[in-house]
């Protein structure tokens, strides 16, 4: 069974440059890895930050442009890069699995609580 | 982009009896819906996808209906660990991927 594991630092300073990494486990990711990030605001709803599917990233567009996602087969491991942020970005941020054919969320890891201030 | 609109946001039920969610896109979807269970402190959990396949290991009492635009999600016979906040995301339009509001099932 598939298992993902966020990492990365729990406080960022505004204007910084937030970066997590999601571990995969018991698969080996090939560069077209299906896998995305999601967040949630304490107590809030779930808010698509983006995915990459068959090789092509996939951005919100509510996010402007700050984002970039990426992955490394060699540490089987893919990561988010948010620039620019605020305290409207402190969140839960959770690191997700696609099905390869029909393209649901069908995994998630465990999520890691990002704090935003100086 | 897509909207989600799910309703009610809060139901109450008692155990042992059916609830029923919905979720409601604002343009055709197809069967590009899933839903997923949230319980505090816990991440999300797929159980249902493509609007009406359950993943194994997901309980019959899960139940998803619908295509197009209208949706629900019928939980019969609800157990004590069902009370939590179900959320729905279409899958059709990756430009933005959306979430519903989520619904949460509380016990009466």
């Amino acid at each position: 069974q598939v298992q993902l594991q966020e990492s990365g630092p729990g406080l960022v300073k505004p204007s910084e440059t937030l970066s997590l990494t999601c571990t995969v486990s018991n698969y080996s990711i090939t560069s077209h890895y299906y896998g995305g990030w999601i967040r949630q605001p304490p107590g809030k709803g779930l808010e698509w930050i983006g995915s990459l599917y068959h090789g092509t990233p996939f951005y919100s567009p509510s996010l402007k442009g700050r984002v970039t996602m990426s992955v490394d087969t060699s540490k089987n491991q893919f990561f988010l890069s948010l620039t620019s942020v605020t305290a409207a970005d402190a969140a839960l941020y959770y690191c997700a699995s696609h099905d390869s054919v029909s393209g649901n969320i069908d995994t998630w890891g465990q999520g890691i609580l990002v704090t935003v201030s100086s | 982009e897509i909207v989600m609109t799910q309703s009610p946001a809060t139901l109450s039920v008692s155990p042992g009896e059916r609830a029923t969610l919905s979720c409601r896109a604002s343009e055709s979807i197809s069967s590009n819906l899933a839903w997923f269970q949230q319980k505090p402190g816990q991440a999300p959990r797929l159980l249902i996808y493509d609007a009406s396949t359950r993943p194994t290991g997901i309980s019959a009492r899960f139940s998803g209906r619908g295509s197009g635009t209208e949706f629900t999600l019928t939980i019969s016979s609800l157990q004590s660990e069902d009370f939590a906040v179900y959320f729905c995301q279409q899958y059709k339009n990756w430009r933005p991927l959306t979430f519903g509001g989520g619904t949460k099932v509380e016990i009466k």
